[in-house]
């Protein structure tokens, strides 16, 4: 069965430190996808990255970086000089098989970033 | 591109009443999926629609259900509410089809947020 942990609850920093959210999956399928997203106040989540689990490379998007290790199951998320516009909850998710829309996610890590 | 389009976006009912929530998926996209989101149990995904039918289907009772019409819009339905029903509905959009499309890039509206008295 698919199963997606985020640690952390809560995390608060100050503004420009540089923060990593945790993410640990269990799945005992080949094919999968990992994703983050983001939920801001107004409720929307927000799509932030996919990643399958035939591509390890780590991705880099502005102050935005995934680090993904197949061997400890896990797909972090670290905001690099944070801001307050970054304050939000965050959520991974795992989609087992290519066209499975049942995304399992995380329990989320409420950000607040501190001015 | 319009986004997803979800209505009501707060509604409040009384236990044992029915709701109805509607959705607007972007355009061109076929997959229409329903999740309920709640302090207590978090995200659960609720059912996925593609081409008018149900397609996958969450652990939820069969008070909970859906449909899909021709144009894509879909509409959830929540009879004999009670009130752990409260909670912020997402409606999620995709293009659904065969590889490379997009593969389960999901497109999330801003919620229905039902509250049960």
């Amino acid at each position: 069965a698919q199963k997606v942990t985020q640690a952390q609850t809560e995390i608060s920093v100050v503004e420009k430190e540089d923060v990593t959210l945790d993410c640990v999956y269990e799945t005992r399928d080949t094919t999968y996808y990992l994703f983050w997203y983001k939920q801001p106040p107004s409720g929307e989540l927000v799509f932030l990255i996919r990643r399958n689990s035939f591509d390890e490379q780590n991705e880099i998007s502005g102050r935005y970086s995934w680090n993904f290790q197949k061997s400890t199951s896990s797909f972090n998320f670290t905001i690099t000089a944070s801001q307050v516009v970054d304050s939000a909850v965050y959520f991974c998710a795992l989609s087992e098989g290519y066209n499975n829309n049942d995304m399992r996610f995380g329990a989320g890590t409420r950000l607040t970033v501190k001015p | 591109k319009a986004g997803v389009t979800q209505t009501p976006r707060y509604l409040i009912k009384t236990r044992g009443q029915q709701v109805t929530l509607s959705c607007s998926p972007i355009s061109g996209h076929r997959s229409v999926s329903w999740y309920q989101q709640t302090p207590g149990q978090g995200l659960q995904f609720l059912f996925e629609y593609f081409s008018e039918t149900q397609r996958n289907k969450g652990n939820f009772p069969g008070r909970f259900s859906g449909r899909q019409f021709s144009n894509s819009r879909s509409e959830m339905n929540v009879s004999t509410l009670e009130l752990g029903d409260s909670a912020l509905y997402l409606c999620a959009s995709r293009d659904g089809g065969l590889p490379p499309s997009g593969a389960n890039v999901l497109t999330f509206g801003a919620g229905s947020r039902l509250t049960v008295l």
